[in-house]
């Protein structure tokens, strides 16, 4: 079964330290790989997705992901945070079986503390 | 501005009672999607469409149902026979196709956020 896990609910962070919101995988086939934020009471928002090429994709708002294939990984990644960061962050996988609909993860939590 | 709008914002219903949720786009995209999400669980699908006048049921279809009539429109019906409707409803639409530019790339609604009294 397709599937993708993020083994953290919570992350917490002081401003202005490097932040990583963890993101495994497990597809078959070519993994399409995405992050989305979701501020409180709001809809989710696009920063990045890897489909091919380098394994660093750099998103919005400063955020980039580290798409590691021989771990299953695609871990997000900010070299310094803000506490405007602080949000729910999805990672997400195309699930090539089921004509490209995306399946979810459960959702890290992201504190970042001034 | 182009975006999707979702009304209600809340929405309180009593128990036994149908309501639809509206979900309206102005992107021009093939797909579009219902999800429910609950408190640590992420995002849970509910129905998509990748086409006017066809749907697909996603992992947590009971209880609910949709219409694709227009290719702006996917609204979704809460109905009597979904056992816990309570969680916030989000829609969500997209390009379709594999190699289609920005396909998966999911555009969201603001969401609504249904309560059974």
């Amino acid at each position: 079964a397709q599937s993708v896990a993020q083994p953290e609910d919570q992350v917490n962070v002081a401003e202005g330290n490097p932040l990583t919101v963890k993101c495994t995988y497990s597809v078959s086939g070519n993994p399409y790989l995405f992050w989305y934020v979701q501020y409180p009471n709001r809809g989710l928002q696009f920063l990045l997705k890897y489909i091919t090429g380098d394994n660093l994709v750099k998103g919005s708002y400063g955020f980039e992901a580290e798409f590691n294939k021989s771990q299953t990984s695609f871990h997000l990644k900010k070299p310094s945070a803000l506490v405007s960061d602080s949000a729910l962050y999805f990672c997400a996988v195309r699930d090539n079986n089921q004509g490209g609909k995306l399946i979810f993860g459960q959702g890290t939590e992201l504190s970042v503390k001034p | 501005d182009g975006g999707i709008t979702q009304s209600p914002k809340y929405l309180f219903r009593k128990e036994g009672q149908n309501v639809t949720l509206s979900c309206e786009q102005n992107l021009n995209h093939d797909a579009m999607y219902w999800y429910r999400q609950d408190p640590g669980q992420g995002l849970r699908l509910i129905y998509y469409s990748q086409i006017v006048n066809d749907f697909q049921k996603g992992d947590i279809a009971e209880g609910y149902s949709v219409s694709r009539e227009k290719k702006e429109s996917f609204p979704l019906t809460v109905t009597s026979a979904q056992k816990n409707p309570t969680a916030f409803y989000l829609c969500a639409s997209s390009p379709w196709g594999l190699r289609t530019s920005g396909a998966n790339v999911l555009t969201f609604g603001a969401g609504s956020r249904l309560t059974v009294l």
